[in-house]
């Protein structure tokens, strides 16, 4: 089993709307994770990290399930610029990477 | 300024060839540094990893190596490229206790 799995989508959804997406996660003691976006051929930026149940910046909201083993990302109000692939990033002594999900946003 | 540079930063070089890529690190002191590899469609996976100068740890055994001569540089190096290490190659740092890491603009690597 992978240590960081996503949906690799894409999602495409129109402007205005709300898109959310999970990854999970197989080490149960993780204690930290962060969301990263990535625009095409360009570096991951840090988008939100996550220490306890969940943060919220804005129109971005994180939450943490535990019990299952998942974080998920929000995103309201869904912009153009948020076109973009999502890196999910859980902390194990290490940071792993999953291989992203791919959001984009039409017009 | 928390600038990460990093160069070249795409580099098209023929199987066998030596490697050698630079990151450098603006505005902190004694800095983690890290070195990833993003293969096309697939996460991000750890190479190197300094907590200091002198001081690098492998994740990943294979034909290339790392070193950190001063406090805020990290050098990414090969003796011999292999067509599978073509990659986006990845600098970044954190703060010691942080596990919050800032990534450079990346190097784009094709072995031909």
């Amino acid at each position: 089993r992978k240590e960081v799995e996503q949906d690799p989508g894409p999602f495409n959804v129109p402007e205005g709307a709300t898109v959310a997406f999970n990854c999970t996660y197989s080490n149960s003691a993780s204690q930290s994770f962060f969301w990263y976006r990535q625009d095409c051929r360009k570096e991951p930026k840090l988008l939100m990290s996550v220490y306890s149940s969940g943060n919220e910046d804005g129109r971005f909201t994180a939450q943490l399930n535990r019990a299952s083993q998942y974080i998920s990302l929000l995103i309201r109000d869904s912009k153009l610029s948020d076109s973009a692939t999502y890196l999910c990033v859980v902390n194990d002594y290490k940071l792993s990477f999953g291989a992203g999900t791919t959001v984009t946003v039409r017009a | 300024s928390q600038t990460i540079h990093q160069w070249p930063a795409t580099l098209v070089q023929p199987v066998g060839s030596p490697l050698s890529l630079e990151c450098t690190v603006e505005g902190t002191s004694n800095p983690n540094l890290y070195w990833y590899r993003q293969a096309a469609g697939r996460g991000l996976q750890l190479l190197f990893y300094s907590v200091g100068i002198g001081q690098i740890s492998s994740e990943v055994p294979q034909n290339l190596s790392a070193s950190r001569p001063q406090d805020r540089q990290f050098i990414l190096s090969s003796k011999k490229l292999l067509l599978s290490d073509s990659g986006f190659y990845l600098c970044a740092r954190s703060f010691a206790g942080s596990y919050e890491q800032y990534f450079g603009p990346g190097t784009r690597l094709t072995v031909t």
